[in-house]
């Protein structure tokens, strides 16, 4: 079993919805928690970042943690075209750590 | 500008033939890796270096070397490439002793061994 488990996708959406992608994880020692977004032939870019549970909004990006059930969230409200991208989700239980643990990535694709 | 520079951006290689991805950051960042990006296994860890002259292994790092000998460089070393090193190679650096939320990733090097 993968320490993290992320749906890949893909995802097709209008313009204007509701976006939701999640990750699952099984180490409970996790306590810091990522979001990057990935363009087509670029470097993963960090989008969100949360420490232990609860949540952290910027914008029309929602991040969600739930500990107990180690499971955690993005949101992207009025989704526009240019939200179409992959997004990964990535943990640690340290702030610095010698490595990230990544999801797989969801691609997401948001039509005009 | 604050950046990670991988060079070359995309390459093509024959099996066997060593070649070197040069990474560099201009952020004067303590820490530098090396990840692989595959379809379905998403980033798995190469190499990472907590500063000059500390290198240590990630998950997989068969076939592959590193070096730290400045700060600012971390290049990438397949001895002997084969196949399955085909592959989207990200560099990353961070400030501090390790991955942190203010990491930045360089662009990528798309490897294709034949």
């Amino acid at each position: 079993q993968k320490e993290v488990e992320q749906d890949p996708g893909p995802l097709s959406v209008p313009e204007g919805a509701i976006v939701s992608l999640n990750c699952t994880y099984s180490n409970s020692a996790f306590q810091y928690f990522m979001w990057y977004r990935q363009y087509s032939r670029k470097g993963p870019e960090l989008l969100m970042y949360t420490y232990s549970s609860g949540n952290k909004e910027d914008g029309r990006f929602t991040a969600q943690v739930d500990k107990s059930s180690k499971y955690i969230s993005l949101f992207i409200r009025d989704s526009q075209p240019s939200d179409s991208a992959t997004y990964l989700c990535a943990m640690s239980p340290i702030y610095n750590t010698d490595k990230l643990i990544f999801g797989t990535g969801t691609r997401l694709q948001v039509f005009p | 500008e604050a950046q990670v520079t991988q060079n070359p951006r995309y390459l093509i290689t024959v099996t066997g033939k060593k070649l070197t991805v040069t990474c560099s950051q201009n952020m004067n960042h303590e820490y530098m890796s090396w990840y692989r990006q595959d379809p379905g296994l998403g980033l798995r860890q190469i190499y990472y270096s907590m500063n000059v002259e500390v290198t240590d292994k990630g998950d997989v790092p068969e076939g592959y070397k590193v070096s730290r000998k400045e700060k600012r460089n971390f290049p990438l070393i397949l001895e002997s490439p084969s196949p399955n090193q085909t592959s989207l190679y990200f560099c990353a650096s961070s400030p501090g002793q390790g991955f942190s939320a203010e990491a930045f990733f360089g662009q990528g090097t798309r490897l294709t061994v034949v």
